[in-house]
Parts: C-alpha cells; sequence; structure tokens
C-alpha cells in the first residue's frame, strides 16, 4: 500500500518567515495531495490540495509544490502569523481500478509553532 | 460545523468493553470513511463504505467492525477493548468515493480505555 514520510515532525518559525514541510509517497498511481491542518482537539480541515498534472498551486500565503518524478511534495507556509500554528498534514490520494475503492494515506503530521 | 456529525463526543470505558461509535455523513454524501488517531500518531485509515457497501480496508483490527446503513450513517463498533484503543476516531465523508470534492472531517469521538 501507500506510504507517506513527512518531515520535519515538529517546526519552530519566527512570526513572519516561511514554514516548508516536505512530505514523500511511495505509490506511482497516487494523483491527489491534500493538505490539512488540525488545531488542537479539532478535526483536519481541508487548506489547499494538488492534483498530479499540476506542479505547483497557490493560495494567498500558502503553495503546495509537487515533484511527481521524485514523488515529493511540499507546503509552503509565507508571512507566518501565530493562527498558522497547529499541526500539519500531507495525504496522497490513489483509486483502485475495478474495486471503486480509493484511499487516502497520511502522513504523520508536523507540528508547527510560530513565536509572536 | 462541517456537517459530519460523531457521537459521542467523549465515550470512557473499561478494558474488554464494547462501544459503538457512530457517524452521520454530510448531507448527499455517500462515501463514509473512518480514522484513528492516537496521541502524536498520524491519521490512520480503517475502513471506507460507498453506499452501504464496505470498499476498502485499512489497518483495521479484527475486534473493530463498522457498517453503513440504509439511511448512510455509520457504526464503528470496537469491542474487547484495550488500553491501546484509547485515540480520537474520525468520520469523513465525500460525495463519492473519489477526491471531486475531498473529504470532510467530524469533530471526533475522543474514546479513553481505562
Amino acid at each position: 500500500g501507500e506510504n507517506v514520510e513527512q518531515h520535519p515532525s515538529t517546526l519552530s518559525v519566527q512570526e513572519g518567515d516561511s514554514a516548508v514541510i516536505k512530505c514523500t509517497y511511495s505509490d506511482s498511481a497516487s494523483n491527489y495531495f491534500p493538505w490539512y491542518k488540525q488545531e488542537l482537539g479539532k478535526r483536519p480541515q481541508l487548506i489547499i490540495d494538488i492534483r498530479s498534472n499540476v506542479g505547483e498551486k497557490k493560495d494567498q500565503r500558502i503553495a503546495v509544490t509537487l515533484n511527481k518524478t521524485a514523488k515529493h511534495f511540499s507546503l509552503h507556509i509565507t508571512e507566518t502569523q501565530p493562527e498558522d500554528s497547529a499541526v500539519y498534514f500531507c495525504a496522497a490520494f490513489r483509486a483502485y481500478s475495478g474495486a471503486g475503492s480509493y484511499q487516502l494515506t497520511f502522513g504523520k503530521g508536523t507540528k508547527l509553532s510560530v513565536i509572536p | 460545523d462541517s456537517g459530519v456529525t460523531q457521537t459521542p463526543k467523549h465515550l470512557i470505558t473499561a478494558t474488554g468493553q464494547r462501544v459503538t461509535l457512530r457517524c452521520s455523513p454530510r448531507s448527499g454524501d455517500l462515501s463514509v470513511y473512518w480514522y484513528q488517531q492516537s496521541l502524536d500518531q498520524g491519521l490512520q485509515f480503517l475502513i471506507q463504505y460507498y453506499n452501504g457497501e464496505e470498499r476498502a480496508k485499512g489497518n483495521i483490527l479484527e475486534r473493530f467492525s463498522a457498517q453503513q446503513f440504509p439511511d448512510l450513517h455509520s457504526e464503528l463498533n470496537l469491542s474487547s477493548l484495550e488500553l491501546g484503543d484509547s485515540a480520537l476516531y474520525f468520520c469523513a465523508s465525500s460525495p463519492t468515493g473519489g477526491m471531486d470534492y475531498g473529504y470532510t472531517f467530524g469533530s471526533g469521538t475522543r474514546l479513553t480505555v481505562v
């Protein structure tokens, strides 16, 4: 099955600096890569996603890049703010043809702390 | 409110017991996914149901089972509970089985086994 590795596990940055979180995946059939933000005790919430036919996507201060050849994708947060502090999860999605089944595999998460 | 409803929010039970977690998907969503999140761990996929049928299984223990009912709500049954089963259990739903519209997560059920 799919395996998603995420680094670093913890990340501390000064407010206003940039943060980068990196993920690698193992299954070349994975074709959709969402990122989730989870605040303490709350549900994961989708913040940005990218499909395998796109190399980069940006939404205000958040951007995601994808390198299909190397099977890695990254989340970039610029001008970080204290409210960006949370755990961020990357994930890789693939469909299993014929069975009509789908699986979203998550990385283990990165705890981002933005220091005011 | 995400539209995905999970009950109960908290559950404390003893080892060896059995519990049932409930999930109501967003209106119109046909797929339900169950995930387990242990302390300092990521989200482990347990099982997926689509329109009442099991579609995919992850690392779900034999002591765990699930089903999706005709009204599309789903229940996750955990039996012979062990201390290590203590975790946050999330349910997510999507309109189809694919990622066309992404997954929407519920607020989770925090299970504590003592």
